[in-house]
């Protein structure tokens, strides 16, 4: 079965700066993918990021990017130049390219500080 | 506007009794997804369908039912069997399984409370 894991239970970061947050997991197949999610208090779910498993290169979406080392089975969310409504509790999810689950990670709430 | 919608937004339930959850989409997406969260923890699948009229059950099944009788609508039923059902419930859809670009879509969430 496939896991999910996120470290960090909560982050903060001072505005304008940029912080790192992590999730690895474990699968033993070859074909899927890597997201991460925002979710602010409205609760509502947000996808931030995605990341194809078979693609070396990182993907980026403006002020996002991540890190992933399929290797090591790691998929860091960079944020860089931190703003306030960066602040919400963000998910790193894992989908099977079979199934379409997602499974995901138990959340790294971050917090913003102005 | 095209999207999900879970309804109602609160929903009160005394213990013992079945609950419904309704969630509708109008995306024409094929598979479609409910999850369960609890008070900072992640997202857990209950359920999920990826044709009409067939479903599976996810990792935390037990005290749920499911149906999926229209492509649009896939309810969530919570019954007496399920022995801590407070938490927030969320539907999601996918227009297919393969495919990064499928992105799954979420609904605006159901939060029920047993009292």
């Amino acid at each position: 079965a496939q896991t999910v894991t996120q470290s960090q239970p909560e982050m903060s970061v001072q505005e304008a700066e940029t912080v790192t947050l992590s999730c690895t997991y474990d699968t033993s197949e070859s074909d899927y993918y890597l997201f991460w999610y925002k979710q602010p208090p409205s609760r509502q779910m947000i996808l931030v990021i995605r990341q194809e498993a078979y693609k070396q290169q990182n993907a980026t979406e403006n002020r996002f990017s991540v890190n992933f080392q399929k290797a090591a089975k790691s998929f860091s969310l960079k944020i860089s130049d931190s703003q306030l409504g960066d602040a919400a509790m963000y998910f790193c999810a894992y989908r099977s390219a079979n199934t379409g689950k997602l499974i995901f990670g138990q959340g790294t709430t971050l917090q913003v500080k102005p | 506007d095209g999207g999900i919608t879970q309804s109602p937004k609160y929903l009160f339930r005394k213990e013992g009794q079945n609950v419904t959850l309704s969630c509708e989409q109008n995306l024409n997406h094929d598979a479609m997804y409910w999850y369960r969260q609890d008070p900072g923890q992640g997202l857990r699948l209950i359920y999920y369908s990826q044709i009409v009229n067939d479903f599976q059950k996810g990792d935390i099944a037990e005290g749920y039912s499911v149906s999926r009788e229209k492509k649009e609508s896939f309810p969530l039923t919570v019954t007496s069997a399920q022995k801590n059902p407070t938490a927030f419930y969320l539907c999601a859809s996918i227009r297919g399984t393969s495919g990064t670009y499928n992105e799954q879509f979420f609904g605006p969430g159901t939060r029920l409370t047993v009292l």
